[in-house]
C-alpha cells in the first residue's frame, strides 16, 4: 500500500501553462511538505502544512500556490511556468504537529519538465 | 543561521573499503539530525536518525556537538549501497520545524 503519492509521476509542459501536482498519504499523518529537488539535486523546502492551515512559507514566487482540501492531501498549483521551474518535486508528510521532529514520509516525486 | 554542509558532491570508493560521509550543521538550539536516503529511481527514504543511536544497513552516525558534525560511517561500503545521501536538520522556525537539507552527496561504490 503507497504511504504517501503523488499524481502525474512526469509531467512535461510548455512555458506559461499552469498546472498542478496531486500528494495524497495514508498514514493519517498531520503534516505534509512540499520540497524542490534542483538537477545538482539540492533539496528544498517550499511549503509546509498542518491539519490544512500553512506553517512554513518559504522564499516561493507566488506562483506557486498550495491547497490543502484535507489534511490528507496537499496540491501544488503552479501558474504561468517558467523553464527553472524545471525539477522534481517531492511530497512529505510527518506524524504530529509541525513542533514535532518526527520522520518524514516522501513520496516517489514528480519530474516537471518545462519547455 | 541554520545550515547543513555536505562538503563532497561525489564520493566513491571501492567495495569492501571503508566509507565516511561528511556532514556539519550549524544550529543555536539542541540540534535533531537525521541522514536520508535516495537509491536510483526510488523515494528518499529515512536511513538513521541520531536520536535512535542505531546502526541500519551497517550504517552509523555520531552526533558530535562541539565538532558540529553528524558524519555517516560504513566500515565495509557495499554496492548496493550506491545512492544519494542527504544529511538533514530539524531546526525550530515560526510556528514549528522545519527540516533543512544539506546539498547531498552522491556515494558510487566500485565492484
Amino acid at each position: 500500500d503507497t504511504a504517501v503519492s503523488q499524481t502525474p509521476k512526469y509531467l512535461v509542459t510548455q512555458m506559461g501553462n499552469d498546472k498542478s501536482i496531486k500528494c495524497e498519504q495514508n498514514l493519517g499523518h498531520d503534516t505534509m511538505y512540499w520540497y524542490k529537488q534542483d538537477s545538482k539535486k539540492f533539496l528544498k523546502i517550499m511549503f509546509s502544512y498542518n491539519n490544512k492551515e500553512l506553517i512554513i512559507n518559504e522564499t516561493v514566487p507566488n506562483r506557486f500556490s498550495p491547497k490543502s482540501p484535507d489534511k490528507a492531501h496537499l496540491n501544488l498549483h503552479i501558474n504561468s511556468l517558467e523553464l527553472g521551474d524545471s525539477a522534481v518535486y517531492f511530497c512529505a508528510s510527518k506524524r504530529g504537529g509541525a513542533s514535532g521532529t518526527d520522520t518524514q514520509y516522501f513520496g516517489p516525486g514528480t519530474r516537471l519538465t518545462v519547455l | 543561521a541554520q545550515r547543513v554542509t555536505q562538503p563532497e558532491k561525489l564520493l566513491s570508493v571501492f567495495k569492501g573499503a571503508p566509507v565516511e560521509l561528511k556532514c556539519n550543521y550549524s544550529y543555536s538550539g539542541s540540534p535533531e539530525l537525521f541522514w536520508y536516503v535516495q537509491y536510483s529511481r526510488q523515494r528518499l527514504q529515512l536511513l538513521l536518525r541520531h536520536i535512535s543511536r542505531e546502526s541500519i544497513k551497517g550504517f552509523t552516525a555520531d552526533l558530535n556537538k562541539g565538532e558540529t558534525s553528524f558524519h555517516l560511517k560504513k566500515p565495509f561500503a557495499q554496492e548496493e549501497d550506491s545512492a544519494m545521501y542527504y544529511c538533514a536538520l530539524s531546526a525550530s522556525n515560526t510556528g514549528g520545524f522545519k527540516t533543512i537539507f544539506g546539498a547531498g552527496t552522491r556515494l558510487f561504490v566500485k565492484a
